[in-house]
């Protein structure tokens, strides 16, 4: 989920499990949205996106769910490994402003052995 | 492609001092964005370029900020005077015809202020 402040919302897993991570989204009018994935001393890369005509999208290991109805986004990381260990942001992109992304405040994915 | 470059990677400057930030897109991307990163804020977009033309930059915090993008390979972020409340990871990211979305980001600028 989101929080806003010094700490960021922590998520413990063990290597092997399935992990899930929520985003709630400010804005109805949003109509993309994106996942990143930001390791420790780089920036933001990105993972996967959806479009809000769609309310599942699935890659490799990730699939990403929207409910536009409590506007609510996941994402879904299958087999988590210790490489998935990060902070991921949610993004959201307003209609008819194809340029600007509202990041969301971020969780970070602890993986332990 | 090397991606997005910036430099420098750490900046320690004293309260009152000049900073400039650079950034080198990745080559043939027509958008160029500036992000702030502070555990309060999160990413925040100062301002970005489309065609080295800046179109929002409402982003920015004061007119101590400013930014220039004199060509298609080069842009700077600029402080003048630095504070200690602009201690922040500042970020560029470039893109290719989607805007924001397809946004690929350098490893950032970690500036304290003291």
């Amino acid at each position: 989920g989101e929080s806003v402040g010094l700490h960021l919302p922590t998520l413990s897993v063990q290597e092997g499990d399935n992990s899930i991570i929520n985003c709630a989204y400010s804005n109805s009018a949003s109509d993309y949205f994106i996942w990143y994935k930001q390791e420790s001393g780089k920036g933001p890369q990105f993972i996967i996106d959806i479009r809000s005509n769609m309310d599942k999208r699935q890659g490799q290991r990730v699939t990403v769910l929207l409910n536009k109805t409590v506007k609510h986004l996941s994402l879904q990381i299958a087999a988590t490994q210790p490489g998935d260990s990060a902070v991921y942001f949610c993004a959201e992109r307003e209609v008819g402003n194809t340029d600007k992304l509202i990041f969301g405040t971020g969780t970070r994915l602890q993986v332990f052995p | 492609d090397a991606g997005v470059i910036q430099s420098p990677r750490h900046e320690v400057t004293e309260m009152g001092q000049e900073v400039t930030l650079r950034c080198k897109p990745i080559s043939g991307h027509d958008y160029l964005f500036w992000y702030r990163q502070t555990m309060m804020r999160g990413l925040e977009l100062l301002i970005y370029f489309n065609n080295n033309v800046p179109i929002d930059d409402s982003g920015m915090p004061e007119d101590r900020f400013s930014a220039k993008m004199p060509n298609a390979s080069f842009s700077t972020l600029k402080i003048q005077p630095s504070e200690p409340r602009d201690s922040a990871v500042y970020f560029c990211a470039s893109s290719l015809g989607r805007g924001a979305a397809g946004a690929f980001f350098g490893q950032g600028t970690r500036l304290t202020v003291v």
